[in-house]
């Protein structure tokens, strides 16, 4: 399957906890990545082979995987957090590449 | 530091075949692990794989886009080319070229919102 599978929308109180997901068979043998985007933005990386984070995002920003589900986890949520987020992967045969569906995360 | 800049036509026409170059720097395209992708993002929805060439010229092209897409690269004017034939208002979107780093992408550029309509 070429499927990587995301909630649509999420909210999370200011300074709150939020944990999205990305499932798909894909997951248990290749890492997800995840980005950020913001409205009329570029996409911006904010975590890397399941759970590096890039220089200058903030440790917030953590993630993981189990099986076929990769997370990423926003601890104590701000207000510039507000966006989609996309997981990204290879597919399962390796050879191409393959978005989630994106979530979007409401702070309130 | 890495950046790359999306340019070509924004108004195309059903069939006509659009050609976008992506102009980057701060990389080599000649380089072992290194590749740039075209990731492309209809107007509110998600974003959609493309294509990608390597540093050795290994191609790979989305199953969905398949037969329309061929995708090149001049390493010494770094620079890569993407053509889409036989455009339809369905490829209506924001064009982005990423660098890819063996396993991500971690640059992009800003985009190019090319429109098709007759």
């Amino acid at each position: 399957s070429s499927e990587l599978i995301q909630g649509p929308a999420v909210s999370v109180a200011l300074g709150q906890t939020v944990t999205l997901t990305c499932q798909g068979h894909s997951l248990r043998s290749y890492p997800a990545n995840w980005y950020q985007q913001k409205p009329g933005q570029a996409p911006v990386l904010v975590i890397y082979r399941t759970n590096n984070r890039p220089a200058g995002i903030p440790d917030r920003f953590s993630g993981s995987a189990s099986g076929y589900t990769a997370s990423l986890t926003i601890t104590g949520a701000q207000a510039d957090d507000e966006a989609d987020y996309y997981c990204n992967s290879r597919e399962s045969g390796g050879y191409h590449w393959v978005f989630g569906g994106g979530t979007k995360v409401t702070v309130l | 530091q890495i950046a790359l800049k999306e340019s070509g036509p924004t108004l195309m026409r059903p069939t006509q075949t659009l050609t976008m170059t992506c102009i980057f720097s701060g990389f080599s395209l000649s380089i072992s692990g290194e590749g740039v992708g075209w990731i492309r993002q209809p107007p509110g929805k998600a974003l959609e794989w493309v294509a990608l060439i390597y540093w050795d010229d290994d191609t790979r092209y989305s199953p969905s886009l398949t037969g329309r897409l061929t995708i090149t690269k001049d390493s010494s004017k770094n620079h890569v080319v993407l053509t889409i034939t036989d455009m339809d208002p369905v490829d209506t979107a924001t064009y982005y070229c990423a660098h890819l780093t063996r396993t991500y992408f971690d640059f992009w550029g800003q985009g190019l919102f090319v429109t098709v309509s007759s």
